[in-house]
């Protein structure tokens, strides 16, 4: 069974850094690229960050441009973002969602992670 | 980037009743659009994907049509537990994008 767990999600100030995870089992993880999306309390879904399977393509949102980095793994099944200068519209859940192998559609959804960027 | 149109934005619907919801792309996309359906604290979950193209899974009244810039999520005789917010998600260029969603209250 595909199963993706993200975990790191929290309450930090404007300005801070957190480091989110997400641990991928079920499935041959090096065999697959990877998505960050994100979805702010109440509302639509946000794509934040592509990486592939081998981490030789990386690409963000503008949003999170600069600020985000992606990264994973493959030896540890697991897909990181590293969140820096975090700002008040960066409050939202995070979700690690797979790309599936022959295609460009998101097969599966983690639970997702809350992050709560406030003072 | 890409902008999906959704509509509409809220439905109100009773069950057995079909429902359509369309997807409108700011540009052609040819049949990268794929279809999400979100329940309330729940992850989305992929429900089309290419535009019609059917989910292991997923029930036969759920099916999609499209290709271009406008495309159709069709539930036909809808049940209670579709209750829930649906996205559609364009993979043809980068930066991906989802529309606004469309919450069916049932």
């Amino acid at each position: 069974e595909v199963q993706l767990v993200e975990s790191g999600g929290g309450l930090v100030q404007p300005g801070g850094s957190l480091r989110l995870s997400c641990a991928a089992s079920g499935f041959t993880f090096s065999r697959h690229s990877m998505n960050w999306v994100r979805q702010a309390p109440g509302k639509g879904l946000e794509w934040v960050s592509y990486i592939s399977s081998s981490s030789d393509s990386k690409y963000y949102a503008d949003s999170v441009k600069g600020r985000f980095t992606i990264s994973r793994d493959n030896a540890k099944n697991s897909l990181y973002l590293q969140m820096n200068s975090l700002r008040d519209e960066d409050t939202a859940v995070y979700y690690c969602a797979r790309r599936e192998n022959s295609g460009y559609e998101f097969d599966y959804w983690g639970q997702g992670t809350l992050v709560t960027v406030s003072s | 980037e890409i902008v999906l149109t959704q509509s509409p934005a809220f439905q109100s619907v009773t069950p057995k009743e079909r429902v359509t919801i369309t997807c409108r792309a700011s540009q052609s996309i040819g049949s990268s659009l794929h279809w999400y359906q979100q329940k309330p604290d729940q992850s989305p979950k992929l429900l089309i994907k290419y535009a019609s193209q059917s989910i292991s899974g997923v029930p036969s009244r759920f099916s999609g049509s499209g290709s271009g810039t406008d495309f159709t999520l069709t539930i036909n005789s809808l049940e209670a537990e579709d209750a829930a917010a649906y996205y559609c998600h364009q993979s043809s260029s980068l930066p991906y994008t989802f529309g606004q969603g469309t919450k069916l209250e049932i």
